[in-house]
């Protein structure tokens, strides 16, 4: 079972922030907090990943909260190109677990113009 | 580079019969991941390997056979189709070492079996 809690849905108006959340109450000590988007039918792509720090990229930036039991994905100007369905993964990458993903359902986020 | 490449992109079948799906990747990595996506779910694993000649069973390993005789390929058989079996399926690489790098997706294969 996935370790994380999304929304099934969101929108978001064309040039606005979108804010995803994550819940993640059992994450452990070791495990990081990885975020991939699919669009339509093509192959998930990797977006961010975190530990316990706020991380940027050019891509967007991903708060965790200090408990580290939910964080946010934030994509700072959304385009209709962003219209996908965005996971939130908890992965240990020790332990061998070899870095498999478990994906859940995810939030499909609607970029409206 | 090409990345991660699938072939073939679409592909019917007939239950019982029998395919191999081909994944290769030019990025040198080491891992390489089979998945299937069914409508309206996430990716689950089917097999990964951690390097050539090495492979193991994922999520919903029962089914699918596969191999890894060169690091840059990695197949997947369904050596008797079943419509069970219908679905996408999405091959993906990451990068060397013991911790996990980010994974590259190919395009996904569309296999439909009658």
């Amino acid at each position: 079972d996935a370790k994380t809690t999304q929304p099934p849905s969101m929108d978001c108006a064309e040039g606005r922030a979108a804010n995803l959340p994550c819940n993640h109450s059992t994450i452990s000590g070791n495990e990081y907090v990885y975020w991939y988007r699919q669009i339509h039918s093509q192959g998930p792509q990797y977006i961010i990943h975190g530990l316990k720090n706020n991380e940027t990229n050019e891509m967007a930036s991903l708060i965790i909260t200090e408990d580290r039991k939910s964080s946010t994905l934030i994509l700072p100007h959304a385009t209709l190109r962003d219209t996908a369905v965005y996971y939130c993964i908890v992965i240990s990458l020790y332990g061998g677990s070899q870095g498999n993903l478990i994906f859940g359902k995810g939030t499909k986020l609607s970029v409206k113009p | 580079n090409a990345g991660v490449t699938q072939t073939p992109k679409f592909r019917v079948l007939k239950t019982g019969q029998s395919m191999t799906l081909l994944c290769a990747q030019d990025m040198n990595h080491e891992y390489m991941y089979w998945y299937r996506q069914d409508p309206g779910m996430g990716l689950r694993l089917i097999h990964y390997s951690v390097g050539e000649g090495t492979t193991a069973k994922g999520e919903v390993p029962d089914g699918y056979n596969v191999s890894r005789l060169k690091k840059q390929n990695f197949l997947l058989g369904l050596e008797s189709a079943a419509p069970s079996q219908t679905s996408v399926y999405f091959c993906a690489s990451s990068g060397p070492g013991q911790v996990y790098n980010e994974q590259f997706f190919g395009p996904g294969t569309r296999l439909t079996v009658l």
